[in-house]
Order: C-alpha cells, then sequence, then structure tokens
C-alpha cells in the first residue's frame, strides 16, 4: 500500500544550526499530517502536527511545511541542540485510519 | 502520572512460548492502537480498537490477538513465538478515529531466543 518515507536516513549538524528535515509521501488523500521525535528507549513523542488546508505551522523553534503539489513535508528546526538528537518520523492519516509512519531520520548535533 | 503505560518494558522468551504485553491510557481516549517498530526503526500499524471495537487490523499472523477489555485498556497476546516477532512495540492511544494525534507507550522489547 501506500505509505510515507523520509529522504534520508541520517543527518548530522552543528549545535545552532538549523536543521531541515524531509518527507515524501504518496497518498494523496491524506489530509493530517505529524512530525514525531523518538529518543532511543522511548516512545515517539508528538511535536507538530498540520492539515492539508494550511501550508505552513510553527511551534517552539519547530516549523512544518506541507506542499500538497509535490506531496513534501518537511520539519525545519531552529538553533538545533543537543538535546534534539533523536529519530524523527513523519505520519500521515486519512479519516478513520491510524497513522502511517515513514522510516525515520536520525538527527545527530555535535557540538 | 503516566499517559499510556505498557508492561513489561522488556521481555525475553523462548520461541514456541505463549505471551501477553498489557497497554492502559488514562487519557479517556476513544482509540487505541498497537504498532511494531522492528530493528530499522520501522514503525508499522498492527491493530486499532476504537471504543473497544477492532477497527484496523493489518496483515498481521493470527498468533497475534489483540483484546480490549474496556475503553481504556487493550492488550496484545501473542501466541507461539518465533524469532521474527522480536521487536518493540508500542501502544498508543488518541481521543478520535484519524486526524488527531496519538499519544504512545514506552514501548515492550520483545526477543526471542
Amino acid at each position: 500500500g501506500e505509505s510515507v518515507g523520509l529522504h534520508l536516513p541520517t543527518l548530522s549538524v552543528q549545535e545552532g544550526d538549523n536543521s531541515i528535515i524531509n518527507c515524501a509521501y504518496s497518498n494523496s488523500a491524506s489530509d493530517y499530517f505529524i512530525w514525531y521525535k523518538q529518543e532511543s528507549g522511548k516512545g515517539p513523542q508528538f511535536i507538530i502536527d498540520i492539515r492539508s488546508n494550511m501550508d505552513k505551522r510553527q511551534g517552539q523553534r519547530v516549523t512544518v511545511l506541507l506542499n500538497k503539489t509535490v506531496k513534501h513535508l518537511s520539519l525545519q528546526i531552529a538553533a538545533t541542540q543537543p538535546g534534539d538528537s533523536a529519530v524523527y518520523f513523519c505520519a500521515e492519516n486519512q479519516a478513520g485510519t491510524a497513522l502511517i509512519f515513514g522510516k525515520g531520520t536520525t538527527l545527530s548535533v555535535s557540538s | 502520572d503516566t499517559a499510556v503505560s505498557q508492561t513489561p518494558k522488556y521481555l525475553v522468551t523462548q520461541m514456541g512460548n505463549d505471551k501477553s504485553i498489557k497497554c492502559e491510557q488514562n487519557l479517556g481516549h476513544d482509540t487505541m492502537y498497537w504498532y511494531k517498530q522492528d530493528s530499522k526503526k520501522f514503525l508499522k500499524i498492527m491493530f486499532s480498537y476504537n471504543n473497544k471495537e477492532l477497527i484496523i487490523n493489518e496483515t498481521v499472523p493470527n498468533r497475534f490477538s489483540p483484546k480490549s477489555p474496556d475503553k481504556a485498556h487493550l492488550n496484545l497476546h501473542i501466541n507461539s513465538l518465533e524469532l521474527g516477532d522480536s521487536a518493540v512495540y508500542f501502544c498508543a492511544s488518541s481521543q478520535t478515529r484519524g486526524r488527531t494525534e496519538a499519544f504512545f507507550g514506552q514501548g515492550t522489547r520483545l526477543t526471542v531466543v
């Protein structure tokens, strides 16, 4: 079936840099998207979400961009910190279904 | 208070055994899920229950049987465990079906030897 995927399995950045994590989704019927952060030994934690009627949503140090034309989702993290090191997942959802996850990008932040 | 709690956190067992993983949520959510995370970190939906009713049952061997005694609990029973069942299993819950975030438990690392 269709699923969400991520472009890069790993991303390494320096502390203080901005990070951009990308995700491509294939199901044009998906209307809700989430970014999750998973630290080692823990369950995924919600970062930010966006509905398909929006192009951009901002949180604290994070921004999610949605481009429905090319079915692309990105997570931008400003001033990346060592505590941001984790695996990041995008997930998509259609009405009445469960979240479908992409493969994850491991973000490594060096100081 | 832990929102979604699952037990045990670690489970090591031999092939052929039967085991259960328990999950409870205290968020008052209607929908609960089981996900399987493999060694490459890929998270795959297994089951979803809404108000104790099974609504999603992905292609999972029938050795896996979820049970929801009430809205706050969704347990996972696995019969005749196989080596390939080794993974981290996550329970999650959401307020409703679809278009809302899911809250995850801390995971159960199952190792079949």
